[in-house]
């Protein structure tokens, strides 16, 4: 079983570059999410669909935006990367509620230079 | 988005009880109390979830106060496998585009001794 995938797993950009972090779940789910995790701190988390065609800005929206494409793929976009955005980003997806579990990918490491 | 509270580690040695305390005296009346754990260089890994009675699984023990402001995760024997950092959440209950939202806090830091 897939579950949660997200590529790539790990990334150097250079500051101004752009790129998009991919995420695709098979477990038919409903609700998907990006976050963010520094190094020694907790995650964070990007945004937020809580169904298809929908998105919601989670704590940390600024410099990322998002396109729920379908209901299997939520992609993380970075327009101009920063230093500041270097990370581990994580991908999960649920079914809607909040009487479910989340399932989580096992994380892009990404290096802004 | 109500707020968790949890000691920023603890200790212990295998195959005795751990007790991780959660508070959340903001929490809603909608609002399910999960718990992640978060291995080495792993993504989080659900552990339980309740919203007012105690829960059990194959991995841990979810005990909830009366009034709901604070939690217990009871993890039985603690192995080596055990040492992660566990997460306390409130998953938003509330409608509209937050419904469903899962906010991580800080965590706490489970060493396990041999």
């Amino acid at each position: 079983n897939a579950g949660v995938t997200q590529t790539p797993k790990f990334q150097v950009l250079k500051t101004g570059q752009s790129m998009t972090l991919q995420c695709a779940q098979d477990m038919n789910h409903n609700s998907m999410y990006w976050y963010r995790q520094d190094p020694g701190m907790g995650l964070r988390l990007i945004y937020y669909s809580a169904s298809e065609g929908t998105t919601d800005k989670g704590e940390v929206p600024n410099g990322y935006n998002v396109s729920r494409l379908n209901k299997r793929e939520f992609s993380l976009r970075l327009e101009s990367a920063a230093p500041s955005q270097t990370s581990v980003y994580f991908c999960a997806s649920s079914v809607r509620g909040v009487n479910t579990e989340a399932f989580f990918g096992q994380g892009t490491r990404l290096t802004v230079v | 988005d109500a707020k968790t509270t949890q000691p920023n580690s603890m200790e212990s040695n295998e195959e005795e009880p751990v007790h991780l305390p959660c508070n959340h005296s903001t929490i809603s009346g909608t609002d399910y109390i999960h718990w992640y754990r978060q291995l080495p260089s792993q993504g989080p890994e659900y552990v339980i979830h309740g919203l007012t009675s105690n829960v059990n699984n194959r991995m841990a023990s979810l005990a909830i106060a009366e009034d709901r402001k604070s939690s217990t995760l009871i993890l039985h024997r603690a192995t080596l496998r055990d040492a992660a950092v566990y997460y306390c959440i409130l998953r938003d209950g509330t409608g509209g585009t937050s419904y469903g939202k899962l906010t991580f806090g800080q965590g706490t830091i489970l060493t396990v001794h041999p």
